[in-house]
């Protein structure tokens, strides 16, 4: 049974580090394309990363420059590196893999809370 | 990165058929078949309805069905119920940044 279960979210002040992990079970994290979707308090989704297979990453303008996207083979683990937060950072982080472009499987989310 | 426009509500009574809209450009779903359709109802994970434009993944109801013309795409949900009421999501490759793109989200109300 494929899985993806997030942790790493909390509250943290304006400037500060986080980051999230996805533990994935029932496929190999390295073999799919990997990324990260988050959704602001009543509002849409938006890609945040994504982590090719190959190993190219893509970051949404938002985020590049403070965001870093990578996997650890040997724990099947996707992980985002959140650094330089701000108040719009606040969200549900989801962790997904892409099947065909399409994002079949969804971890439960993880809340990130950026205030002071 | 542009988000692909969907319109902000739509509503139907039981039993009705409902069509929902994404409009995109030339460099995503004009370009490409990978468009995909989520729904997500308040508080919950988003949930894949179709991939592929018109393909259903396992499990979800033949009352959803996906198609698309030019750089728009449509999800249509037949024979309305109450359990339909959720927020629906478009998605599309997109050449522009060799990524995916959403669109901006459709609160469907079963009247």
């Amino acid at each position: 049974e494929v899985q993806l279960v997030e942790s790493g979210g909390g509250l943290i002040q304006p400037g500060g580090s986080l980051r999230l992990s996805c533990a994935a079970s029932g496929f190999t994290v390295n073999s799919n394309y990997m990324g990260w979707v988050r959704q602001a308090p009543g509002k849409g989704l938006e890609w945040v990363s994504l982590l090719f297979s190959g190993g190219n990453t893509f970051y949404a303008d938002s985020v590049k420059g403070r965001f870093t996207i990578s996997r650890d083979n040997s724990k099947n683990t996707l992980y985002l590196q959140m650094n330089s937060l701000r108040a719009e950072d606040t969200a549900m982080y989801y962790c997904a893999r892409l099947f065909r472009w399409a994002s079949d499987y969804w971890g439960q989310g993880t809340l990130v809370t950026v205030s002071s | 990165q542009s988000a692909l426009t969907q319109p902000a509500s739509v509503s139907g009574s039981p039993g009705q058929s409902i069509t929902i809209s994404c409009a995109g450009t030339v460099s995503d779903v004009g370009a490409y078949n990978y468009v995909s359709w989520y729904q997500q109802h308040p508080g919950k994970v988003p949930k894949l309805m179709i991939y592929d434009v018109s393909n259903r993944p396992s499990g979800v109801s033949y009352r959803f069905s996906g198609s698309k013309s030019g750089t728009t795409a449509s999800l249509t949900i037949s024979g309305l119920q109450s359990e339909d009421e959720a927020d629906y999501y478009c998605s599309s490759y997109t050449d522009t940044t060799i990524s995916v793109v959403f669109g901006g989200g459709t609160k469907l109300t079963v009247l």
